[in-house]
Order: structure tokens, then sequence, then C-alpha cells
């Protein structure tokens, strides 16, 4: 069984504060990472696809990292807005012959306050 | 085309009573995949479909689950004799394959999901 992890749990911070969460997964088990937001009663939306050991992306105020040597991902959001109250999901795919299957972790809820 | 979308988006049933749920994809979408998720977790994988052939399935998705894709293009989802233990969000994603093999992967596009609750 495949265990992705996100930590932490929720998360409540204020208005202007910067935050990051983790995702961590079995370093051998690899092909892609993606990150979605997801908010109340809308869809999941797609953030990031990352592949590369040191990838860096960017969306904004919104970024992320990947190490797959020591498999983790940070999620940074710099200058969070009651806008970016959503539950942020990772997901592994691992390209098996199932198309591509992801795995999420469980999320982290994160809400801003003004 | 304005995105993945899924009908209904609230389904409350009895125990025991069968329902079904419709998604309909990003058109030019070959790949569809089905999940669901329950209170406090991530979304689990219940099965996939490239065109019209469903191609893999999660030992979740026991004997009373079945799927369909008849024309490569919408979906069903349809849960017979349904548990209380099968409330849940059932989020469905659609893709299309981005690149050749070994290269690529998909961004897959989500629904907004049809949360079932079994009374």
């Amino acid at each position: 069984i495949l265990n992705v992890e996100q930590s932490p749990q929720s998360l409540h911070v204020q208005e202007g504060d910067s935050t990051n969460f983790t995702c961590s997964f079995p370093s051998s088990n690899f092909y892609a990472l993606h990150w979605y937001r997801w908010e109340t009663a809308k869809s999941p939306e797609a953030l990031f696809v990352m592949t590369l050991n040191g990838d860096e992306k960017k969306k904004g105020r919104i970024s992320a990292t990947l190490n797959t040597k020591e498999g983790y991902s940070y999620l940074y959001i710099k200058g969070s807005q009651p806008e970016d109250s959503a539950t942020y999901l990772c997901a592994l795919d691992l390209h098996n012959n199932a198309g591509n299957m992801l795995t999420f972790g469980g999320g982290t809820r994160l809400m801003v306050k003004p | 085309d304005t995105g993945v979308s899924q009908d209904p988006r609230h389904k409350i049933t009895k125990r025991g009573q069968n329902v079904t749920f419709r998604c309909d994809p990003i058109s030019e979408h070959n790949r569809l995949y089905w999940y669901r998720q329950t209170l406090g977790q991530g979304p689990e994988f219940l099965t996939y479909f490239q065109n019209e052939a469903q191609l893999e399935k999660s030992r979740l998705l026991s004997d009373r689950f079945s799927a369909e894709r008849p024309k490569g293009s919408f979906s069903t989802l349809e849960i017979q004799r349904t548990e209380q233990g099968d409330s849940a969000m059932y989020l469905c994603a659609s893709s299309t394959r981005a690149g050749t093999s070994g290269g690529a992967t998909d961004t897959q596009y989500f629904g907004p999901g049809t949360r079932l609750t079994v009374l």
C-alpha cells in the first residue's frame, strides 16, 4: 500500500501570513507529483505537475518544490489571502498500466482569517 | 466546453436503493477516472476508462459498483443495494494523453463531485 502523507492536516493563519505545507511519499515509487487546490463546493483545481528532482514551480503567490530522492514536496503560499482558504491535495502518479491513476494524500485544510 | 460536469451534485437515498451518477468529461479527453472521497481522507481511485474500455478497477470497487462509458464520452457509475458505508463524495476526472509513453503525465481535470448520503 502506497502512503502519501500530508502535514499539517489543518492550518489557521492570518491574512498576510506566509505558510507552507508538506507532502511526503516513498521515494522509490515516483513518476510525477500533482498539487491540487479544492475549494468548498467547487471542483479540485490543478495547481502544479512536477516530475524532476529539484523542480520548482510558481503560480502567482503559490510555489512548490520537489525532492524525489528524499520523498517530499513543499507548497508555499506567500502573503495568504482569504480566497486562498481551501484544501490543498498532493497526489502521486505511479504511471503504472492503469493510465495515470493518482494516489492522494489526506490534504491540508487552510483557513485564512481576514 | 467549460469543464467536467457531474450530475446530480447531491443524492440522498435509503439503504438498499440503487443510485446512478453521471459524468460528462471535457469533450476531447479520452481518459476518464472515478474517485471516491470519504470524510477526512483524500480521494481514492475507483476505476479508469480509456475511450470506452474500462482498463482498471480498484479492489475498493465491490460487485455492487459498476461503471460504464458506452460511447467513450460520458460515463455512469451505478451503486446497487447501497449501504451506509457508501456515503462519500464521488469525483470524476478526465484527461488526454500528454506526449509519448515514458515522457509525460496527464493533468486530470476534476468535476465538482456527487455527494451521496445513504440513510
